[in-house]
């Protein structure tokens, strides 16, 4: 069974920090990974996607992956109040229709 | 653009009624999903729609049925709903296959008493 491991937090950071959000997945043969950030009470909002190996940089966010060791991560830079959130990882295989979603790492970003 | 619409916005049924959640998306996606989500549950896969005129079962998909209507709606209807079935419900489309991301829609807040 596919699986898609994130540590629930919450991950508690100042202000102006840096945040690391970590996931780990079971499957090999998986391609494709995404982040999502969810807001209280709001639907998932896609921040990042990456397919290969090494960094990927958009504004404050990097994703970094890393397939030997079969974890997916996303660093925030600058950290805001506003960026408090809770931060879906989702892992795509190759041949499915499904990705796989972890059940989410919670941000608090402290003034 | 309005992406992926959402019908109701919130709903209360009494045990054993009937209802049918509607998404409709206007982005000319192939793939659709219903999720429903609850508090330390995460996103659990209801049904999905890997194009028009198929539909698949999910990881919980027990008192539930889907149609995928045309390439733009795919609803999910509740029969005759239970209690545990109140939780959060998003629907979502992607292009389809492994590099397409998927985009969600507001969600159905339902409550069952």
């Amino acid at each position: 069974q596919k699986e898609v491991e994130q540590n629930s937090g919450p991950l508690s950071v100042p202000e102006g920090a840096i945040a690391s959000l970590n996931c780990t997945y079971s499957d090999r043969g998986s391609q494709s990974f995404f982040w999502y950030r969810q807001y209280s009470g709001k639907s998932p909002e896609l921040i990042m996607f990456i397919y290969s190996n090494g960094d990927k940089e958009d504004g404050r966010f990097t994703a970094q992956l890393n397939k030997a060791s079969q974890y997916v991560s996303l660093l925030i830079r600058d950290s805001q109040p506003s960026d408090s959130a809770t931060y879906l990882c989702a892992v795509w295989s190759g041949g499915s229709y499904i990705p796989t979603f972890g059940r989410g790492t919670s941000l608090i970003v402290h003034p | 653009n309005a992406g992926v619409t959402q019908t109701p916005k919130f709903q209360v049924l009494k045990t054993g009624q009937s209802m049918t959640l509607q998404c409709a998306q206007d982005m000319n996606h192939n793939s659709m999903y219903w999720y429903r989500q609850d508090p330390g549950m995460g996103l659990r896969l209801i049904y999905y729609s890997a194009s028009e005129g198929t539909t698949d079962k999910g990881e919980v998909p027990n008192g539930y049925n889907v149609s995928r209507l045309n390439k733009r709606e795919f609803s999910l209807r509740l029969e005759s709903a239970a209690p545990s079935q109140t939780s959060v419900y998003f629907c979502a489309s992607s292009e389809g296959g492994f590099n397409s991301p998927l985009h969600f829609g507001n969600g159905t807040r339902l409550t069952v008493t």
